[in-house]
């Protein structure tokens, strides 16, 4: 079952912060989240271990709740460049260390900055 | 820098033709994934393999068929191509065992008429 990413969209001015959510019916192992430009592949941002550790990348950093079973993306000061879809991509528990990068997606978050 | 390539970026297809999308990676990677991409669906799982000749489906493998005989080639293969595959049809490959990151290729627009 696909993790449930929130809100569907979000529309920023520069220099505003966001925040995206990740939710599973599901234990999960790890969270990944994924950037993907118009036209372009998806990149990858950052991995969180199941622990609640909380990881950064430029101005943006992540959460991972494994009790929630909910991941959250926190977007600071954006800027033009952040503009995409973000993606969520689960590894549950039972997969654990062999999951041979195998995910499971969100739907995910189209994220516009305007100047 | 990893290279994942898939071998058209647009295709255009007839109802019921045999359809091949290829993908190439240059980093050694021992496993490789087809996923497809809809609005509003994200991005689901079709086919995947850890190894050559090794292959595992994904959650939407109907319709689908997937061919690895060398490490750096992954090939996805619709048997029968129907209107409701059209989409984007996207490649990836990753490293080891873990829970590893994903290298994505840009992608193939499919569109079956």
């Amino acid at each position: 079952q696909q993790p449930v990413q929130s809100p569907q969209a979000v529309i920023l001015r520069e220099g505003e912060d966001a925040v995206i959510n990740c939710s599973s019916s599901k234990a999960l192992y790890s969270v990944h989240w994924y950037r993907q430009k118009h036209g372009e592949a998806p990149v990858f941002l950052m991995i969180l271990l199941k622990g609640g550790e909380q990881k950064g990348h430029e101005k943006i950093s992540a959460s991972f709740n494994e009790k929630k079973q909910q991941s959250s993306l926190y977007l600071t000061a954006s800027q033009l460049s952040y503009s995409g879809t973000y993606f969520c991509g689960t590894v549950t528990e039972n997969a654990g260390g062999t999951s041979y990068g195998k995910l499971t997606f969100g739907q995910g978050t189209i994220l516009t900055v305007h100047p | 820098d990893v290279k994942v390539t898939q071998s058209s970026r647009y295709l255009v297809k007839r109802t019921g033709e045999k359809v091949f999308l290829e993908c190439v990676q240059d980093m050694d990677h021992e496993n490789m994934f087809w996923y497809r991409q809809d609005p509003g669906l994200g991005l689901r799982l079709i086919y995947f393999s850890y190894d050559v000749k090794m292959k595992e489906k994904g959650d939407i493998p109907e319709g689908y068929s997937v061919s690895r005989e060398k490490k750096e080639r992954f090939s996805l293969i619709l048997e029968s191509a129907s209107t409701n595959q059209t989409s984007m049809y996207l490649c990836a490959s990753s490293f080891g065992a873990g829970s590893e990151k994903l290298f994505f290729g840009s992608g193939t627009q499919l569109s079956v008429l």
